[in-house]
């Protein structure tokens, strides 16, 4: 497995402003993924992170909304840009170990007035 | 597309009396399902990775099984600390893609 962390750990922000949070882990993975949590529903992929290409975006998701960055092997980056308050959610980061096997990091809460 | 989805929603149970929840997938092929255990305001908790129809798998009060179409978690003789939302994903062996999709989850109360 891995140790995960993500920072911040909760924000409080305003509407038309963007967040960026970090993800760390303290090993080299190839796959990074982004997920969202809104209230009371489960995990929605944003997209994937591998080192080294671009972001693949699941549909629903842009890359002008949701840029990510992954500079290499344990870090990442996940921008919520132009925050509204629809984007008010727990942002999560995975990896991946094994066979298929995803390990989460702690998640982000956001709230955006 | 790949759909998940479990039952009951919420389950209350007091402590000691052993239940099952249960997961049915559609997938294009089956590469893993997987639990988690989520508590509230943390990321998910891996439980258990299932590959093929027939296996088992076991820690503690939880043991998972896997068929061709679903999925159950057993908890036997659960006790408080077993709280928390049981999450179900499966993971697609069509294509390249990595990711999983999962079902909205049990919410599991176990009372004193």
């Amino acid at each position: 497995s891995a140790v995960i962390s993500q920072k911040p750990s909760r924000d409080i922000c305003q509407r038309g402003t963007s967040l960026t949070i970090q993800c760390q882990v303290d090993s080299q993975v190839t796959m990074m993924f982004w997920y969202r949590q809104q209230p009371g529903q489960s995990l929605t992929l944003i997209a994937t992170a591998n080192q080294g290409s671009e972001a693949t975006y699941e549909s629903g998701f842009v890359i002008d909304k949701f840029p990510i960055s992954r500079p290499n092997l344990t870090f990442s980056t996940l921008t919520v840009s132009n925050m509204s308050p629809e984007d008010s959610s727990i942002y999560l980061c995975s990896v991946e170990f094994g066979e298929g096997t995803q390990y989460f990091g702690p998640g982000t809460r956001l709230l955006v007035l | 597309e790949d759909q998940v989805t479990q039952s009951p929603e919420a389950l209350r149970l007091q402590e000691g009396e052993s239940s099952s929840l249960n997961c049915s997938y559609t997938v294009s092929g089956l590469r893993g399902l997987f639990w988690y255990r989520q508590d509230p305001g943390k990321g998910p908790e891996f439980l258990f990775t299932l590959y093929s129809a027939g296996e088992e798998k076991e820690k503690e009060r939880l043991k998972a099984t896997l068929t061709k179409k679903e999925s159950f978690l057993h908890i036997t003789a659960p006790k408080p600390e077993d709280s928390a939302t049981y999450l179900c994903a499966v993971q697609s062996s069509s294509g390249s893609a990595r990711q999983l999709t999962f079902g909205s989850g049990t919410q599991l109360t176990v009372l004193p």
